[in-house]
């Protein structure tokens, strides 16, 4: 079993609409989760972070953490073309290794 | 400059070569990742240092890879008899904290012929 997993994808969805993007882990001592974007022959860019169960918002984006499902997800609202890139799921499981998933592409349909 | 700043961006070598690939972090910050990404593929942890001592090398594939950081700055990824295989881009990411939030540099793509 993969540490991280995720959907490789690629999800498509129209523009304005919600992606709804997941991703599951393997160690339930995992104490922060991180969704980071990635542009086609560019590296990965910080989005968002989640330490503790439940939403955190900021602006169009959304990270869901559910530890006892080992479950993490992120919410794109309002989704436009420019949020068309790999997003990888990071998650750290303590003493500092950062393990990431292999990625789900998203495109968002003009 | 502001950002992670890695070198060479491109590298081509021939099987067997020795490479060095060069990471100057984000000024200030303490901890320096190593990550290996394969085309399709998510980063693959190398090698963390938390100052000048490698807290966490378990990700080296094998003892042809080595990685040093001697002034707690600069970090140095050494790869030694290189072989096709080795062929990905290297990126080097910095943190301010131990907690994941990772800066990466624009990675060096290495070719091995």
């Amino acid at each position: 079993q993969k540490e991280v997993e995720q959907n490789s994808g690629p999800l498509s969805v129209p523009e304005g609409a919600i992606a709804s993007l997941n991703c599951t882990y393997s160690d339930r001592g995992s104490q922060s989760f991180f969704w980071y974007r990635q542009y086609s022959g560019k590296s990965p860019e910080l989005i968002m972070f989640i330490y503790s169960n439940g939403d955190k918002e900021d602006g169009r984006f959304t990270a869901q953490l559910n530890k006892a499902s080992q479950y993490v997800s992120l919410l794109i609202r309002d989704s436009q073309p420019s949020d068309s890139a790999t997003y990888l799921c990071a998650v750290n499981t303590g003493g500092f290794k950062t393990i990431f998933g292999a990625g789900t592409r998203l495109f968002v349909k003009a | 400059g502001a950002g992670v700043s890695q070198t060479p961006s491109n590298k081509v070598t021939e099987k067997g070569k020795y490479v060095e690939l060069r990471c100057d972090p984000i000024s200030g910050h303490t901890a320096l990742y190593w990550y290996r990404q394969s085309l399709g593929q998510g980063p693959e942890f190398l090698i963390y240092f938390q100052g000048t001592g490698a807290a966490d090398d378990s990700g080296l594939p094998n003892d042809r890879f080595f990685a040093v950081r001697p002034e707690g700055s600069v970090s140095t990824l050494k790869i030694q008899r290189t072989e096709r295989g080795d062929s990905a881009v290297y990126l080097c990411a910095s943190s301010p904290s131990n907690t994941g939030e990772l800066f990466f540099g624009e990675g060096s793509r290495l070719t091995v012929l």
